[in-house]
């Protein structure tokens, strides 16, 4: 089945190591996101690809970068992890083409959550 | 700005009941589209339900419904005869069709079926 996978499921850092998370995707999506989202807390979008052209969110910290260096995948890198940086880590992506295919749904990975000691 | 507003923090139903879960957004543009996600206890995030604000009809998917109230700016959430798999965290968003393909979320409304 097409999907989006995160890997690893959970990964543990410690504070100010560099970590980097993976994403892939088998749905042949041109734009791809990546958010945070702590406990019980709705999403927070981090930044996204439009093919290769990278959008960060204004409140994004400098700490985080991400790479996409082919369609299928995206990594997301925590330079020096904090503890807040401690949260569950989001991929997603959608196909955005215009006219009827604007616009469509989001379809999310399982999520890494991160930890850091 | 836009902003989505999702009013229940937390709601719990016995199993086959039906359930409504509620959403009120702003937004001073007329064209749209609505979701409902559903996430599960450490699983993943899935969409449940779509609705295009230029479609008076209210999108179903089974079990789940939706009363899209546009007037109102209303996107509340029916499901029908719920089941323990229903047990979630369920998220409202808002997509503007300039929105830079970003979605705006509610806070969620945990929702506990039981048996």
């Amino acid at each position: 089945d097409a999907m989006v996978i995160q890997n690893p499921r959970y990964q543990v850092t410690q504070f100010g190591k560099p970590v980097t998370l993976s994403c892939s995707q088998t749905l042949n999506h041109n734009v791809m996101y990546w958010y945070q989202q702590k406990s019980s807390q709705a999403p927070k979008l981090l930044f996204h690809y439009y093919d290769k052209d990278f959008n960060n969110e204004a409140d994004t910290p400098d700490n985080f970068q991400s790479r996409r260096p082919n369609t299928s995948f995206c990594f997301l890198d925590i330079r020096s992890p904090g503890l807040g940086d401690a949260a569950m880590y989001l991929c997603a992506t959608s196909r955005e083409g215009g006219g009827a295919e604007s616009n469509q749904p989001q379809h999310f990975g399982d999520g890494t959550r991160l930890s850091i000691l | 700005a836009q902003t989505v507003t999702q009013s229940q923090p937390e709601m719990s139903v016995q199993e086959a009941e039906t359930v409504t879960l509620s959403c009120t957004y702003d937004t001073s543009e007329n064209n749209y589209y609505l979701f409902w996600y559903k996430q599960p206890p450490s699983r993943q995030m899935i969409l449940v339900i779509r609705q295009e604000a230029y479609k008076q009809q209210n999108a179903t998917e089974n079990r789940f419904s939706v009363n899209f109230q546009k007037a109102a700016k209303s996107f509340s959430l029916k499901i029908s005869d719920s089941q323990l798999g229903d047990t979630a965290m369920y998220f409202c968003a808002f997509m503007g069709m300039d929105s830079n393909y970003q979605l705006i979320w509610g806070a969620g409304t945990k929702l506990i079926i039981k048996p």
